[in-house]
């Protein structure tokens, strides 16, 4: 696609549901980050990607954030048992190269998900 | 503890003007500083970025300018356009081949016609 796509655009979750978010990169980009923006808060790193290998993942706040790639281009963020503070915009970001190269990073508009 | 802090929640300019977002660090190790912008509804877009070993690096309308000693940048747009409106976000990383960005919490920039 021409950009990062991420689904579903807005979620809403009950306390205690599991939620995944999708992230689909720019084809044949090899890295894929996740960042989480709370309210009024810039972007926090929370893993990374290098083709399907999660080569970081010392951003998730808790044991209930997974992330997996499996086959090294779709990404699924998911969160158990979510709770009132994982309200934030789950952003997707992807870059060509697997060296991290900040400014090349492209991103996704997001999820926003509200817990309620 | 905040690492990176843009102290300016929001700035207005009048077009054509000079707009002069500013950025503090703390940790000492970053060594490469980002800007992104960001419109509603979008993710963020790079702008421009820095290197320690520069003091200043420019693309057209937008200059970055980089005070080590001080820990503090600034980016510079001039002159300043409507549509330069939009949410200005810090960044900074230790080293440039670096995979996690520390973000600031970003100035809205409003340039008014």
């Amino acid at each position: 696609g021409a950009g990062v796509s991420q689904s579903p655009r807005y979620k809403v979750a009950k306390r205690g549901q599991d939620v995944a978010l999708r992230c689909d990169p720019i084809s044949g980009h090899v890295s894929l980050f996740w960042y989480q923006q709370a309210l009024g808060q810039g972007p926090e790193f929370l893993t990374y990607f290098q083709n399907e290998a999660q080569l970081d993942k010392s951003g998730l706040p808790s044991d209930r954030f997974f992330a997996e790639r499996p086959e090294g281009s779709v990404s699924t963020l998911k969160i158990q048992r979510t709770q009132q503070e994982d309200s934030a915009v789950y952003l997707c970001a992807s870059s060509p190269s697997g060296g991290g190269t900040n400014e090349k990073l492209f991103f996704g508009s997001g999820t926003q998900l509200s817990v309620l | 503890d905040q690492q990176v802090k843009q102290n300016s929640p929001s700035l207005s300019v009048q077009e054509g003007r000079i707009s002069i977002l500013n950025c503090d660090y703390t940790n000492s190790m970053f060594d490469y500083f980002l800007w992104y912008k960001k419109y509603p509804a979008e993710g963020p877009t790079f702008l421009i970025s820095i290197s320690s070993i520069k003091d200043k690096n420019e693309d057209g309308r937008f200059t970055v300018f980089l005070n080590k000693s001080a820990k503090h940048l600034s980016l510079h747009i001039v002159p300043s356009q409507p549509g330069d409106s939009a949410v200005y976000f810090c960044a900074a990383s230790v080293g440039a081949g670096s995979y996690q960005l520390t973000f600031g919490k970003g100035t809205k920039l409003s340039v008014i016609p």
